[in-house]
């Protein structure tokens, strides 16, 4: 089946600081990626839609600069929180929808997710 | 406006007990339909989903939702209950004019043994 790598799984950095995570479509092509965040109990908030080498697409309210994202190939996605700040601890999921040849391409197939803990 | 509802929010069965988790979406237009479980600790995964043909599915460790579009609804069923169901169920919608999935805000069922 499709499998989707998100790394790191856990990081926990000094406020002021930058983090990268990683979303990686491991035996399959992803058209588009998504980031979203979830709080403790609460549902997946989509932050932001990418297509490869095209610049993402926000939703309201998140800040493009603060979450920086790129989609430089098919099967490679980032996402950059700078100068993180306790307020951005979160756990960070994304996800990738494939081309033709994944068994179904509408479906989003979904990372491990990152913790992110900011001091 | 495009959502997704799940009317509740916590659910607390015995094993054995038959579940029926709601799901409700607001749109008018051709709609893909998922449901997501996520074990604690764990990511999500696909149970089951819906993009056309039979409005019942089946999906995997015994779940099924049924389909009806008069009511806009995605409900998630199960007719026994174990303590391994134990998780949280997040319904999801594709709607056709969008690119990207809107989730529901989750139920958190809890089986007791």
């Amino acid at each position: 089946g499709a499998v989707v790598s998100q790394h790191p799984s856990w990081v926990i950095c000094k406020s002021g600081t930058s983090v990268k995570i990683e979303c990686r479509s491991l035996d399959f092509q992803a058209t588009t990626m998504f980031w979203y965040r979830q709080f403790p109990k609460q549902s997946l908030m989509l932050m932001a839609t990418s297509n490869e080498g095209s610049k993402a697409t926000y939703e309201q309210g998140v800040e493009k600069d603060k979450f920086l994202i790129n989609h430089a190939s098919l099967t490679l996605s980032t996402l950059t929180v700078t100068s993180a700040h306790p307020e951005d601890s979160s756990f960070y999921i994304c996800s990738a929808k494939g081309l033709a040849g994944v068994n179904v391409k509408n479906i989003q197939y979904f990372g491990a997710g990152t913790r992110l803990s900011v001091l | 406006a495009q959502s997704v509802s799940q009317h509740n929010h916590h659910v607390i069965l015995s094993e054995a007990a038959s579940l029926e988790l709601g799901c409700n979406y607001s749109y008018g237009g051709t709609v893909n339909l998922f449901w997501y479980v996520q074990y604690p600790g764990q990511h999500l995964q696909l149970l089951l989903k819906y993009f056309s043909g039979d409005p019942l599915v089946k999906g995997i460790k015994g779940f099924e939702a049924e389909f009806i579009k008069s009511k806009f609804s995605f409900n998630l069923r199960k007719p026994s209950v174990q303590w391994s169901d134990t998780a949280e169920y997040f319904c999801a919608v594709n709607f056709y004019n969008n690119n990207d999935m809107r989730f529901g805000a989750g139920t958190r069922l809890t089986v007791k043994p």
